[in-house]
């Protein structure tokens, strides 16, 4: 059974671009969760999404974004990229909701991003 | 507000030998669950262990194993016998209500 996907795996924007990063999650499951992973702050949850609807939302401005298909493939987006951007976006799938059942994600290798 | 506190930002162990990686966190909450998860180098991140909280005996999971503290709210992970596979980062995480919160992570090292 194929890992969750994502992509790219590495990129570098500049100042004011925007990108858009792709999770596909393992076969089956439903929900995609997004986080961002810095140095200083460890995870800091994004959003999550389950049947195509964000049901859970964290603490970021509205310049990120995000999407989940109808084949619960998802996609995120950052507007607008600031120097503080630059990290690694992870994407993490389950069964159901995450808060839900037991809780155990699955997590994709990361998309590293870097702002100049 | 629930938060995770891992004070231990990078620790070393020796081979074989024992190390225990400690975890705090703070919510008004009943039922939550807590995880250990682990993220080696260029690698995904896999669960080591989960705790429901209402279950007073601890979780052991081969290797490892946890002293859950619920009235300290302290989750504190040991790793017996350590391996150089478990050089990793390791992240505490607590979850509630629909939400995941994961603290800021400790770097372990083993030495060969």
């Amino acid at each position: 059974k194929a890992g969750v996907t994502q992509t790219p795996r590495y990129l570098i924007k500049t100042r004011g671009q925007q990108v858009t990063l792709s999770c596909s999650p393992i076969s089956g499951h439903r929900s995609v969760s997004w986080y961002q992973q810095t140095p200083g702050q460890g995870l800091q949850f994004l959003f999550e999404y389950f049947s195509e609807t964000q049901r859970n939302k964290g603490n970021f401005p509205g310049r990120f974004s995000g999407r989940q298909f109808s084949n619960s493939r998802s996609e995120m987006n950052v507007s607008t990229l600031e120097l503080g951007d630059s990290a690694l976006y992870l994407c993490a799938s389950s069964m159901v909701l995450a808060g839900a059942g037991t809780g155990e994600l699955f997590f994709g290798e990361g998309s590293r991003l870097t702002v100049l | 507000a629930q938060t995770v506190t891992q004070s231990q930002p990078e620790m070393s162990v020796q081979e074989a030998e024992t190390v225990t990686l400690s975890c705090t966190y703070d919510t008004s909450e009943s039922n939550y669950y807590l995880f250990w998860y682990k993220q080696p180098p260029s690698r995904q991140m896999i669960l080591v262990i989960r705790q429901e909280a209402y279950k007073q005996q601890n979780a052991t999971e081969n290797r490892f194993s946890v002293n859950f503290q619920k009235a300290a709210k302290s989750f504190s992970l040991k790793i017996s016998d350590s391996q150089l596979g478990d050089t990793a980062m390791y992240f505490c995480a607590f979850m509630s209500a629909n939400n995941l919160f994961f603290g800021t992570g400790t770097r372990l090292t083993v030495i060969p």
